[in-house]
């Protein structure tokens, strides 16, 4: 099982809203990521979690909330989220062995979760 | 920053034909990767390279480590139409911290 799993595939909200995107491997890797992508745009680090513990916070904004409940697990919790915030959110995991930070991994992403803020 | 300049940004080619794309940076990364992405889904991984010089293939794609670790490229040889999409660069710094270049979005004319 390679698969990075992100639901929902869709999400569209309201400003006052708040939702959560979440996503799921099973190949035992101990790191974990959230990047955002805006249209024909690269995708842009947000977060990562390595063994379970927040790592890496490119200075995202608190409306972004990231929870990594176990190492199979990402979540992103969004809260007052403003329409320039729409974009692919895509969650992905690298192995990480040794359990101290790699410098050479493979990242595998998920499908995404596209994000409409009205 | 630590930028990765990626060329060309577009590229339009008859089927058959050879493509070759670039990243470059003033920085040097320990790990440099391309990935594939189709609208609306995730990117997927074509080539992991892992050290400076490193040439490797997975069928008709090949890429190469650059020996000062500050480059890297991806040929596409004999292209074909499912070949379209946006190829990406990436490279790893360190700590987990992996950055993507701009993209170069593939057009292949059948």
């Amino acid at each position: 099982d390679t698969e990075v799993t992100q639901t929902p595939k869709h999400l569209v909200m309201g400003m006052t809203n708040k939702k959560s995107l979440k996503c799921e491997q099973h190949m035992g890797h101990r790191a974990m990521y959230w990047y955002k992508q805006k249209a024909k745009k690269p995708p842009e680090l947000m977060f990562v979690y390595s063994y379970e513990k927040l790592s890496i916070n490119e200075s995202v904004p608190s409306r972004f909330s990231p929870e990594c409940p176990n190492s199979s697990l990402l979540n992103l919790h969004l809260h007052a989220l403003q329409p320039e915030d729409s974009a692919l959110y895509l969650c992905a995991s690298s192995q990480e062995e040794g359990g101290y930070r790699a410098t050479n991994e493979k990242l595998f992403f998920g499908s995404g979760t596209q994000l409409s803020v009205l | 920053g630590q930028q990765l300049n990626q060329s060309p940004q577009s590229m339009f080619i008859q089927e058959g034909e050879d493509v070759s794309m670039n990243c470059t940076s003033s920085s040097i990364f320990n790990t440099w990767l391309w990935y594939k992405q189709d609208p609306g889904e995730g990117p997927v991984l074509l080539i992991a390279l892992y050290k400076a010089g490193e040439l490797t293939s997975n069928g008709r794609l090949t890429a190469q480590f650059g020996i000062t670790r500050k480059d890297s490229f991806l040929n596409i040889s004999a292209s074909i139409p499912s070949d379209v999409g946006i190829y990406f660069c990436a490279g790893q710094l360190g700590n987990n911290d992996m950055r993507f270049g701009a993209g170069t979005r593939l057009t292949v004319k059948p």
